[in-house]
């Protein structure tokens, strides 16, 4: 199947410094990607889509500045998290779909850990 | 909406086993129906998918079979190892290319020897 790179896949960060986490397809043209947050035990949470070269669309009560999306190619979308707070802690998942085919390819996730 | 509703674990089986984990979605249209497979600490691995109607997914001795009138995709496998120990997700993608999957809440499944 379809590789999808994310990186890094620990962080950890002081409180007020901003992460970025960055998520490639490797081997095809991503022209959605979506950034998930998953908490412990839990499912994963649909933060925001992106589709490339357009501005990301959020999931209601995701904060658009706080997470800032950015999805400049086909291959390669970031997430930044600006001024990390410990409640931001989690474990973020990328995924990816091309246009013409059905399912996603997820990366293999980053734990954030702000201290 | 479309949603899905996987049953909830802990799953606990002894090693050799029947796996049986239930899901059920409701959809307009045609959705394709995904098991993914959550190894700790990783992200999401496809495990198996299913397009259409009466299609089956298989992988790894790990089957599904595409239910249209019970709107169900129950994961099923034989005989379980210790390795099989993870998170399976259930999900579904709409005909609209660019939409998220839509997933269960997963289940947990832990295999002992």
């Amino acid at each position: 199947g379809a590789v999808v790179s994310q990186h890094p896949s620990r962080v950890i960060c002081k409180s007020g410094t901003s992460v970025k986490i960055e998520c490639r397809s490797l081997d095809f043209q991503a022209t959605t990607m979506f950034w998930y947050r998953q908490f412990p035990k839990q499912s994963l949470m649909l933060m925001a889509t992106s589709n490339e070269g357009s501005k990301a669309t959020y999931e209601q009560g995701v904060e658009k500045d706080k997470f800032l999306i950015n999805h400049a190619s086909l291959t390669l979308s970031t997430l930044t998290v600006t001024s990390a707070h410990p409640e931001d802690s989690s474990f973020y998942i990328c995924s990816a779909r091309e246009r013409t085919v059905t399912e996603a390819f997820f990366g293999q996730g980053t734990r954030l850990t702000v201290v | 909406g479309n949603s899905v509703t996987q049953m909830e674990g802990p799953v606990t089986l002894s090693e050799e086993a029947f796996l049986t984990i239930n899901c059920t979605y409701t959809a307009t249209g045609y959705p394709s129906l995904f098991w993914y497979v959550q190894y700790p600490g990783e992200g999401l691995q496809l495990l198996l998918k299913a397009t259409k109607a009466d299609d089956k997914g298989s992988n790894k001795g790990f089957e599904a079979t595409y239910r249209k009138e019970t709107t169900s995709f129950h994961l099923e496998k034989g005989s379980v190892q210790v390795s099989d120990s993870a998170v399976y997700f259930c999900a579904l993608s709409d005909s609209q290319a660019g939409t998220a999957l839509i997933f269960g809440k997963g289940t947990t499944l832990s295999v002992s020897s």
